[in-house]
Formats: C-alpha cells, structure tokens, sequence
C-alpha cells in the first residue's frame, strides 16, 4: 500500500539559508500535518490542513510557513534557519472522513543546519 | 487538551505481556485515547485508540476503567521489534495529535 513520501530524507544547510521540504500524503487522504522533532524531544504539533486550507497551528516558528496544494501535497518552508531548528520533520496525512485520529507518518525528513 | 501521564520506562522479557499504563485524569466523555509508538528515529505508527470500551487488534489489546481515567495498552506477546517509545494521546476535538512524554518500552531477551 502506498504510504506517506517525504523528501528529501536528508538536508543539510548553513545557518541563515532556506529550506524546503515536501509531504505527498496517502492517495484519497485530504488532511496533511507537519510536526519536528528534535534530538531526544517528543514530536511537536507544528501546523495542520484540511483541503488545502489550513486548520489548525502549534508550535510553528515565523520564519516557517507551509501549504497545501490542489493536489494535496504539502510544502514546509523555513527561512532564517538556526541551529536550533536541526531535526526530524514529519509528515503525516489522514482522512477526514474518517474522522479519526489515525495518522499516518511518513519516515520524515532530517534536518542538519550547520 | 487533555494531559496523560506514563511511566518514563518500562522493561519486559520477549514473549511475555508488555503492559503499558497511562493517566489520563481530565479526559472529557467524547474524547478518544489513542496509543501510537515510535521505532528509533521512524515515523511514529499507530497501535489502536477507543471511548470506552476495551478494544483489541491484530496488534495490542486497549483496555480503557470504567471512569475512563486510564487505560492500559497492552502488547501480548512482547518481541524485540516492539522495543520503542509508546505514546498515550488523548485526541483533541481539532483532531490534531500531541504527543506528550511516552514510555520507554525496552523488551529484552
């Protein structure tokens, strides 16, 4: 069965450089979610969508943005980068419909800034 | 957003029955429990989720109190592959996930 695809798995930037990282949810799967995770933290809620609108916003930077598009597929922008913001960026779709809290992950997106 | 609580880390020997607790005081009557858990470094997977009933699947058994202020994953037949992080979530009503601090489940020969 076709899953969550994220790329790129691996990204290494310098400080203050831009980064771009892209979700392709599950086919039918109308809701994206992005959340990081840091060296040793729990995954942290960053920004959600729904039919490419967005519907709901944790713990997301400024500096970083993100959308969905006609397609589905979903795009994190992030600008200014920090050290800090070094991670694992996940990905996961669901079905609305559904209406359930099954999500699925994609294996994520890590992200070194140097 | 309801908080849960559980055990930083638990150990338990392959093939026996992993029993994983969480708390989870505040819940509101028609908010779901989910557990999911987390290989090192993947994508964190789904196990199972319910309201009040016990349920069960092909991979773990939820048993969820009667005052539904805890539930209890349990894993019947432990193996090394289930070594993880494993998360109790209470579902907001937005529908988005928050993953508080899980169990450390390290199962071991």
């Amino acid at each position: 069965a076709a899953g969550v695809i994220q790329s790129p798995r691996h990204l290494i930037k310098e400080k203050r450089e831009t980064a771009t990282l892209k979700c392709y949810p599950i086919p039918r799967h109308d809701t994206v979610y992005w959340y990081q995770q840091g060296p040793g933290q729990d995954p942290q809620f960053l920004i959600s969508f729904y039919e490419k609108m967005q519907s709901d916003k944790g713990s997301i930077p400024d500096r970083f943005s993100a959308q969905q598009f006609s397609d589905y597929h979903s795009e994190l922008n992030m600008s200014s980068l920090e050290l800090g913001d070094s991670a694992l960026y996940f990905c996961a779709s669901s079905e609305r419909q559904k209406n359930t809290g099954e999500l699925f992950f994609g294996e994520g997106s890590r992200l070194t800034v140097l | 957003d309801a908080k849960t609580t559980q055990p930083t880390s638990m150990d338990c020997a392959e093939g026996r029955a992993a029993n994983l607790p969480c708390n989870h005081s505040t819940i509101s009557g028609n908010e779901y429990v989910y557990w999911y858990r987390q290989i090192h470094s993947q994508g964190p997977q789904y196990i199972i989720h319910g309201l009040k009933n016990n349920e069960t699947n092909e991979m773990a058994s939820l048993i969820i109190t009667e005052d539904r202020k805890s539930s209890t994953l349990i894993l019947p037949h432990a193996t090394l592959r289930d070594t993880a992080v494993y998360y109790c979530i209470v579902l907001s009503n937005t529908g988005k996930l928050i993953f508080g601090q899980g169990t450390t489940l390290q199962v071991k020969p």
